[in-house]
């Protein structure tokens, strides 16, 4: 079984400022890992992927995780942030291949940035 | 664009009603998923259906049951409503080869008094 693990599960940061929520997986097999973003009153979006191939992921609007398979971790990053970004992001895992597996999302990280 | 809706925002039901909230998706996704989301714990899948007729319980089915009848459609049913299944309910659906890719409809906020 798959486990994932968000370490914080708030995190404020003023607006402009650097920010990484932190995300670490628990798995015996191959896994395939995603960011999901939650915008106030509206479901879940797909943010961005790694399925294989480089472990530098980045998104359209400028954030970027990498995947460390040697520390299990995937950790969500954005170099300065936007008031636009305030959100509850979630990590996820899922099994590898085509098929029909399911996703186990972690608790989620509230991101409150601050004007 | 894919669309997936939610036939109610917000839901208000008492203690022992049989309640039905419903989910419909535009893009021919084979998948359908049935989640619940509360403060502090995430999103727990409740069931999934990968096609018509079929179901899979997920990790937390007690007290819910599910309906596919039709492709485009997937129902959750609560035959008796109790408090502590107050919450956020999210449907989403996919793509049988790339379940992971999910889409969201919008939520039901359900709350049993």
């Amino acid at each position: 079984a798959q486990s994932v693990t968000q370490l914080d599960s708030q995190v404020p940061v003023f607006e402009e400022a650097p920010v990484e929520l932190r995300c670490n997986y628990s798995s015996s097999v191959s896994v395939y890992l995603f960011w999901y973003v939650q915008y106030p009153n509206q479901g879940l979006q797909l943010l961005l992927k790694y399925l294989s191939g480089s472990t530098l992921v980045e998104s359209i609007n400028g954030f970027e995780a990498e995947f460390n398979k040697s520390q299990t971790s995937f950790h969500l990053r954005k170099p300065s942030v936007h008031i636009s970004d305030t959100a509850e992001y979630f990590c996820a895992v899922s099994l590898t291949g085509a098929g029909s597996y399911q996703l186990t999302f972690g608790k989620g990280t509230k991101l409150s940035v601050i004007p | 664009d894919v669309k997936v809706t939610q036939s109610s925002r917000y839901l208000v039901k008492r203690t022992g009603e049989k309640v039905f909230l419903e989910c419909v998706q535009d893009m021919d996704h084979e998948n359908m998923f049935w989640y619940r989301q509360d403060p502090g714990l995430g999103l727990r899948l409740i069931y999934f259906s990968y096609d018509v007729k079929m179901k899979e319980k997920g990790d937390i089915p007690e007290g819910y049951s599910v309906s596919r009848e039709k492709k485009e459609r997937f129902s959750l049913i609560l035959e008796s409503a109790s408090t502590n299944q107050t919450s956020m309910y999210l449907c989403a659906s996919s793509f049988w080869d790339s379940s992971y890719e999910q889409y969201f409809g919008p939520g039901t906020r359900l709350t049993v008094t």
